[in-house]
């Protein structure tokens, strides 16, 4: 068990849908990180938030948005869903600490299926 | 921003033989390499990393080498066994981030 919880683990909608994906990072834990990860595309990164601001930003598309609370825990927005947007939606936290990059801690994943 | 290569995409062994997956970074500021074990339906989990001040980096039967010069590193698995098949993903830190870029993975498969 990473520490990190992703809800829900799975979820099934249509298209034009908006859904929303939820994760709470490991107790003490600043940074959030989001990635999509599709049959042939690996990991690809998202975004990032820092103790509730946005701090790196990748290849997320314009209909896809987060945000960090107060808590820590952060949502990933997901509107007018096509059926590209199907795959595994992985949430990571890490201590940030003095610029160092460190490891990433997973969560088990949302596997989202756009019909 | 940082773009990382990988290769072999897949790659088949027997049992007891040594499996090397490479790969490549742009970014020459990068300093942190990671690399990440990824089972079946499950989460990735790093398995071992090396920062930029050493060559290289060993735990038991794996080992990671960098060349900075060329801009590239490497995960050696010795003594492979049937719980080493996984997809591996190697990762660097975009910028001067932490976010880290992966590689598109490598699926290994250990046969017995």
């Amino acid at each position: 068990d990473s520490g990190v919880t992703q809800t829900p683990k799975h979820l099934i909608t249509a298209t034009g849908q908006r859904v929303t994906l939820r994760c709470s990072p490991r107790s003490g834990d600043l940074s959030v990180y989001w990635y999509q990860q599709s049959l042939d595309q690996g990991l690809q990164f998202l975004i990032q938030y820092y103790n509730g601001e946005e701090r790196a930003k990748g290849n997320i598309l314009e209909r896809f948005s987060a945000q960090q609370f107060p808590d820590l825990h952060s949502e990933l927005n997901l509107s007018s869903l096509e059926l590209g947007d199907s795959a595994l939606y992985f949430c990571a936290s890490s201590v940030l600490s003095g610029g160092n990059t460190g490891e990433l801690f997973f969560g088990e994943g949302s596997r989202l299926t756009v019909l | 921003g940082e773009n990382v290569e990988q290769h072999p995409s897949t790659l088949s062994v027997q049992e007891g033989d040594s499996a090397v997956i490479k790969c490549t970074y742009s970014d020459s500021a990068s300093n942190y390499f990671p690399w990440y074990k990824q089972e079946l339906g499950k989460r990735p989990q790093l398995i071992i990393d090396i920062r930029s001040n050493v060559g290289e980096k060993k735990d038991q039967r794996i080992a990671v080498t960098l060349n900075k010069t060329a801009k590239h590193f490497s995960l050696h698995i010795t003594e492979t066994q049937p719980e080493d098949s996984a997809v591996y993903f190697c990762a660097a830190p975009r910028g001067a981030g932490t976010a880290l870029i992966f590689g598109k993975g490598t699926t290994l498969s250990v046969s017995s």
